[in-house]
């Protein structure tokens, strides 16, 4: 079946740094891929999205291109700040009937120190 | 977050007890879903709506029934709590043509 697997945390970072956040799926067909962030005690927020290969999602600074090649969905930002301090899930949507699912990736907690 | 409410945000219940997570959307989604967030294990789906009058399961759907009230209410209901029932659990829904889920803010619920 359909599987996310994204690095495994926490990642610490000093601030400014250059983040990565590895994600590769598994996936018949051509799903979409998304970003969400989690921020403590919230629930997820859409970060960003790509719904076909060599589409490149983009908020906030951070940005994912979607590798059909590799079945990537790699997370980066050039600096990153202490406000990102959250966990992020990468999710692929897996279409059945009438509407969709997501199936989530086990999460990667980011940590960005001052 | 805006648009899907859930409540309660906190619940404690002992083994054995029955209650039901409630949920809304006010956005006229079609779609709607609950999941479960358990450490280290992403969010898993329990069971889904995709129009009024219609639910399936998910994932993980033992010791868990629905009920799609109505195009807005999508609740969640535990019979007979278990220890392996606490969790986090998020209520979502869908928003069409962009194909994108919102998520409420969850349920803290912790079974004793």
């Amino acid at each position: 079946g359909n599987s996310v697997t994204q690095m495994e945390g926490p990642v610490t970072l000093s601030e400014e740094a250059f983040l990565t956040i590895n994600c590769t799926y598994t996936a018949t067909g051509y799903p979409s891929l998304f970003w969400y962030v989690q921020y403590p005690g919230e629930g997820l927020q859409l970060l960003l999205k790509a719904t076909k290969a060599d589409d490149k999602g983009s908020n906030k600074g951070f940005e994912a291109t979607y590798r059909k090649e590799t079945t990537s969905f790699h997370l980066e930002k050039g600096s990153v700040q202490v406000s990102d301090s959250a966990v992020y899930f990468c999710a692929l949507s897996d279409r059945a009937d009438s509407s969709y699912k997501l199936i989530f990736g086990s999460g990667t907690r980011l940590l960005v120190r001052p | 977050n805006a648009g899907v409410t859930q409540t309660p945000k906190f619940q404690v219940l002992k083994t054995g007890q029955s209650m039901t997570l409630q949920c809304a959307q006010d956005m006229n989604h079609n779609s709607m879903y609950w999941y479960r967030q358990d450490p280290g294990m992403g969010l898993r789906l329990i069971y889904y709506s995709a129009s009024e009058g219609t639910t399936d399961k998910g994932e993980v759907p033992n010791g868990y029934n629905v009920s799609r009230l109505n195009k807005r209410e999508f609740s969640l209901r535990l019979e007979s709590a278990a220890p392996s029932q606490t969790s986090v659990y998020f209520c979502a829904s869908e928003v069409r043509p962009a194909n994108t889920i919102y998520f409420g803010e969850g349920s803290w619920l912790t079974v004793v």
